[in-house]
C-alpha cells in the first residue's frame, strides 16, 4: 500500500533561521511522483514542486531546495532563511503515474502535513 | 484568469439534511477531485472523476455522492448518511497528460459545519 509520512507535526523557528520538513514514503510502484504541497492559514493548497521517481536531482528554486533519495525513500524540502510569510502547512504527496493500467489515476495519498510557525 | 471556484466558503447543515458544494473550474482540465481534510491530518480523497460521466469512489465514500454531468463541474453532495461532515473540503483538476502526472490545482475550500 501507498504511504506517505511526515513525522513532524509542528515546527517553529526564528525568522532567518533554515528549517528541514522531512518526509518518507512508501509504495510497490517502480515509477511514481512526489508532490510538495502548501496551504497557508487562507485554506487552498498551492504547489510547490513535482519530482518523478526517476529523477534524483535536488533542486533548488530561491530560497527552497529539495533532496529527494529513493534509497531511503524520502523527499525532503528545506527553507533556507525563513521568512515569517512561510508560515503554513506544508504537504508532502506521493502519486501513481497515470495512465499506465486502469488502476492509475494521478491520485495523491497525502501525508499528515506539518505545521510550520516563522517567528519574527 | 482560470482557476477553480468552490462555494460556498462557509456551509452549515442541519440533521438529517443534505447539502451540495460547489465545484467549477475554467482550467480545461479532465480530471477533478474531491478531498476531506480534518484537523490536524492530511487530505483523504473522497471522490475522483477523470472524465465527463464517470466518477469513482476514493477512500472514504460513504456518505457522500458526486455527478460529472460536464467537464467543468463536479459537485459534491453529503447526505445524511455522512454521520460526521465537520470538516474542510476541498476540490481539485489535473490535466493528465499521458504518464505525465501534472500536478493538481486546488480550489479555496469550503468549510461544512453542523448546526
Amino acid at each position: 500500500a501507498q504511504k506517505v509520512t511526515q513525522a513532524q507535526t509542528e515546527i517553529s523557528v526564528v525568522e532567518k533561521e533554515d528549517v528541514t520538513l522531512d518526509c518518507v514514503y512508501e509504495t510497490r510502484d517502480t515509477t511514481y511522483y512526489l508532490f510538495w504541497y502548501k496551504q497557508p492559514p487562507s485554506g487552498e493548497l498551492v504547489f510547490l514542486i513535482r519530482r518523478n521517481s526517476f529523477d534524483e536531482q535536488n533542486e533548488i528554486s530561491g530560497r527552497y531546495s529539495w533532496n529527494f533519495q529513493k534509497s531511503t525513500s524520502s523527499f525532503n524540502f528545506t527553507i533556507t532563511a525563513s521568512q515569517v510569510v512561510d508560515s503554513a502547512v506544508y504537504f508532502c504527496a506521493l502519486s501513481e503515474i497515470y495512465g499506465r493500467g486502469s488502476s492509475n489515476t494521478g491520485k495523491l495519498i497525502f501525508g499528515q502535513g506539518t505545521t510550520l510557525q516563522v517567528k519574527p | 484568469d482560470g482557476g477553480i471556484t468552490q462555494s460556498p466558503k462557509y456551509l452549515f447543515r442541519k440533521e438529517g439534511q443534505n447539502v451540495t458544494l460547489s465545484c467549477e473550474q475554467n482550467l480545461n482540465h479532465d480530471a477533478m477531485y474531491w478531498y476531506r481534510q480534518d484537523p490536524g491530518q492530511g487530505l483523504r480523497l473522497i471522490y475522483y472523476s477523470q472524465i465527463v460521466n464517470d466518477f469513482q469512489k476514493g477512500d472514504i465514500a460513504e456518505g457522500y455522492s458526486v455527478s460529472r454531468e460536464k467537464k467543468e463541474s463536479f459537485p459534491l453532495t453529503v447526505t445524511s448518511a455522512q454521520k460526521n461532515p465537520t470538516a474542510f473540503y476541498l476540490c481539485a483538476s489535473s490535466m493528465p497528460q499521458g504518464y505525465s502526472n501534472q500536478p493538481q490545482h486546488f480550489g479555496d475550500g469550503t468549510r461544512l459545519s453542523i448546526l
